[in-house]
């Protein structure tokens, strides 16, 4: 089955705790991006990945680092996680890019005391 | 930046009754529209897509319709069904645009 998985659901973490959100994808994607939705917020997209070794930022990239070292997986590391980034986050991926459908992973509700 | 809106944030609906979602963008380069349902505890999954040199496009009981000159794309969700409850995204991508928008969402309530 076509799917995007990310682990944890769910994690409670408190400040400074470095954690990472992992997020594989099994339809051979080149493009993956991360997202974080806030209520009234909508999405607003973190950091995305052209292809592999290949990163750059969305909208809201600060407290936040992603890697690309395989075409499957682009995991979302917090370094120093605040009580603001306490959100839901999404992983996508898309065939071809911006242009195209992007597929959701379920998602990893976050808090962050 | 650009932004995309949302005309309404809540829909109530008779079962069996047509629905419309509005979206207003301001992107007038934005060349790719994108409408997403997103249930309760799940990621967004896509229902149907666009492209600028369209203004019609329909699938299975739904219909997107594209006016460039106002900017603004609808959903049109037909006879629609309880399991058609959910929040519904467009987005918009394109042109100079790295990734694609999102609006806020509009959370569409399917009465018995």
């Amino acid at each position: 089955e076509a799917q995007v998985t990310q682990n944890p659901r769910y994690l409670i973490t408190v400040t400074g705790k470095k954690l990472t959100v992992t997020c594989s994808q099994n339809m051979n994607h080149e493009y993956m991006s991360w997202y974080r939705q806030d209520p009234g917020l909508g999405l607003r997209q973190i950091y995305y990945s052209m292809n592999v070794e290949v990163t750059d930022k969305g909208d809201v990239p600060e407290g936040y680092k992603v890697s690309r070292k395989e075409k499957r997986n682009f995991p979302l590391i917090l370094e120093s996680p605040s009580p603001n980034q306490t959100s839901l986050y999404f992983c996508a991926s898309s065939p071809q890019g911006r242009n195209t459908e992007a597929f959701f992973g379920q998602g990893t509700r976050l808090t962050v005391v | 930046g650009e932004s995309v809106g949302l005309h309404l944030p809540t829909l109530s609906v008779q079962e069996g009754d047509n629905s419309i979602i509005n979206c207003a963008y301001s992107n007038s380069a934005s060349d790719y529209f994108i409408w997403y349902k997103q249930e309760s505890g799940k990621g967004p999954q896509f229902i149907i897509d666009i492209r600028s040199n369209m203004d019609k496009r329909q699938g299975q009981r739904v219909t997107v319709l594209l006016n460039k000159t106002v900017k603004h794309l609808s959903l049109q969700i037909a006879a629609t069904q309880p399991g058609d409850s959910a929040v519904y995204f467009c987005a918009e991508g394109g042109g100079s645009a790295r990734q694609l928008t999102f609006g806020s969402g509009t959370q569409l309530t399917v009465l018995p």
